[in-house]
């Protein structure tokens, strides 16, 4: 069957950095997306990865190890605004549609 | 600018009634999907479609039904026959774009929250 699997919450430090992982089990494999998404809100797009290693956007940066299922989320210089619950979904049947893990909520403190 | 629009942002349902979600998107985007999302989990395929008039149940379909007639529009059904149908309920479309490099991501609606009387 298709597995994703992420922490439930995390707590970090305005102005640190935080890792959120995401590991993954899934058949068809077209890619890593991370999506955020505020509470009550439509998630909206962060990153992508399909091939291994590192995608650097701004503060946010996604890694990728196809052999190892796995994929994490960097949030750099860590704002109040960052407290959302984050998303990972893997891309599956060669792109045909989409398995979400759980979600991680962050909270950032001040 | 273009969107995905979703109606009504908050929906009651009585026992015994079917109540329809509308998505509209003007993204000229070929794919479309339906989640639902329950409190502190992740988002649940319902059904998605990959073209107009072609639909496919995700994990979750029974007691749901979907049509898409036009490309803009995928509504979804919420039947009588869904016992538990209190979630947040999310629509999204995705241009597919080369289905081996497939890096186009979903694009959301605002969601639209359905309860039970």
């Amino acid at each position: 069957g298709q597995n994703i699997d992420q922490p439930t919450e995390m707590t970090a430090t305005e102005g640190a950095i935080v890792q959120i992982n995401c590991t993954y089990q899934t058949s068809g494999f077209n890619g890593l997306f991370w999506y955020q998404q505020h509470a009550g809100e439509a998630p909206t797009f962060l990153s992508y990865n399909v091939l291994d290693g590192l995608e650097e956007k701004g503060r946010f940066s996604s890694f990728l190890s196809r052999s190892k299922g796995y994929s994490y989320l960097l949030l750099k210089e860590l704002q109040m605004k960052d407290s959302a619950s984050y998303l990972c979904a893997a891309g599956i049947n060669y792109g045909q549609n989409f398995v979400f893990g759980p979600g991680t909520r962050l909270s950032v403190l001040p | 600018d273009g969107g995905i629009t979703q109606s009504p942002k908050y929906l009651f349902r009585k026992e015994g009634q079917n109540v329809t979600l509308s998505c509209e998107q003007n993204l000229n985007h070929d794919a479309m999907y339906w989640y639902r999302q329950d409190p502190g989990q992740g988002l649940r395929l319902i059904y998605y479609s990959q073209i107009v008039n072609d639909f496919q149940k995700g994990d979750i379909a029974e007691g749901y039904s979907v049509s898409r007639e036009k490309k803009e529009s995928f509504p979804l059904t919420v039947t009588s026959a869904q016992k538990n149908p209190t979630a947040f309920y999310l629509c999204a479309s995705r241009d597919p774009g080369q289905a081996a490099l497939s890096n186009q991501p979903q694009h959301f609606g605002d969601g639209t929250r359905l309860s039970i009387l």
